[in-house]
């Protein structure tokens, strides 16, 4: 199975500033996906980083706001811009389909955000 | 757009009582997935239902993946204080098989 890690696990900002989060795999994987968690509500997904391409982002997010790295097959990094106090949430990281893994995707701890 | 809904938003159940959560797609699925997430924890992968019709069983855990692969339902039998979470369904739309849009979840509260 697939060891996720995430950094910062959390963090206050105040607003304006940036955060960058970052996601590391213990394997290789094509797929990485950025998801945002409002406080008690679903997840929804940011977008999905893929190694040497852009990534790709849902609609109701912008790679101005929310830039994205893929630099190698085992890390990403998400960048929350211009912070206010709405992007408090918890963003998590997952993989897909992970080498050897019996499940379809695995999400990592996830960092919890508050801007003040 | 792909629409994914939940059915209860909250349970509260005494302990040793069933539970069943249903989630409905509003349009044909290649896959559902079922998560738990732990209060405070991230969602963890319970399960994958891939065929029309297909029921599987992980203990007190029973899911089932409608016949028009449209819908799903996950029932707990005896429900234990270890069963507290929330249970989200996720889908893979047929039309985008490398994205997974979850549903709103179903907050379960066991009382012992």
């Amino acid at each position: 199975s697939a060891v996720i890690s995430q950094k910062p696990s959390r963090d206050i900002c105040q607003r304006g500033t940036s955060l960058t989060i970052q996601c590391q795999v213990d394997s290789q994987v094509t797929m990485m996906f950025w998801y945002r968690q409002q406080p008690g509500q679903s997840l929804t997904l940011i977008a999905t980083a893929n190694q040497g391409s852009e990534a790709t982002y849902e609609s109701g997010f912008v790679i101005d706001k929310f830039p994205i790295s893929r630099p190698n097959l085992t890390f990403s990094t998400l960048t929350v811009s211009n912070l206010s106090p709405e992007d408090s949430s918890i963003y998590l990281c997952s993989v897909d389909r992970p080498p050897g893994g019996q499940e379809t995707q695995y999400f990592g701890p996830g960092t919890r955000l508050l801007v003040l | 757009g792909q629409q994914v809904m939940q059915i209860p938003q909250y349970q509260h159940v005494q302990e040793g009582e069933d539970f069943t959560t249903y989630c409905n797609s509003s349009t044909t699925l290649s896959n559902i997935q079922w998560y738990k997430q732990r209060p405070g924890g991230h969602p963890v992968f319970l399960i994958q239902l891939v065929k029309s019709g297909e029921v599987k069983k992980q203990k007190r855990l029973t899911f089932q993946f409608g016949e028009a692969k449209k819908n799903s339902s996950l029932h707990i039998t005896a429900t234990q204080t270890t069963d507290v979470g929330t249970y989200f369904c996720a889908v893979t739309p047929k039309t985008s098989y490398d994205k997974v849009i979850f549903g709103p979840g179903t907050s379960l509260s066991v009382i012992p």
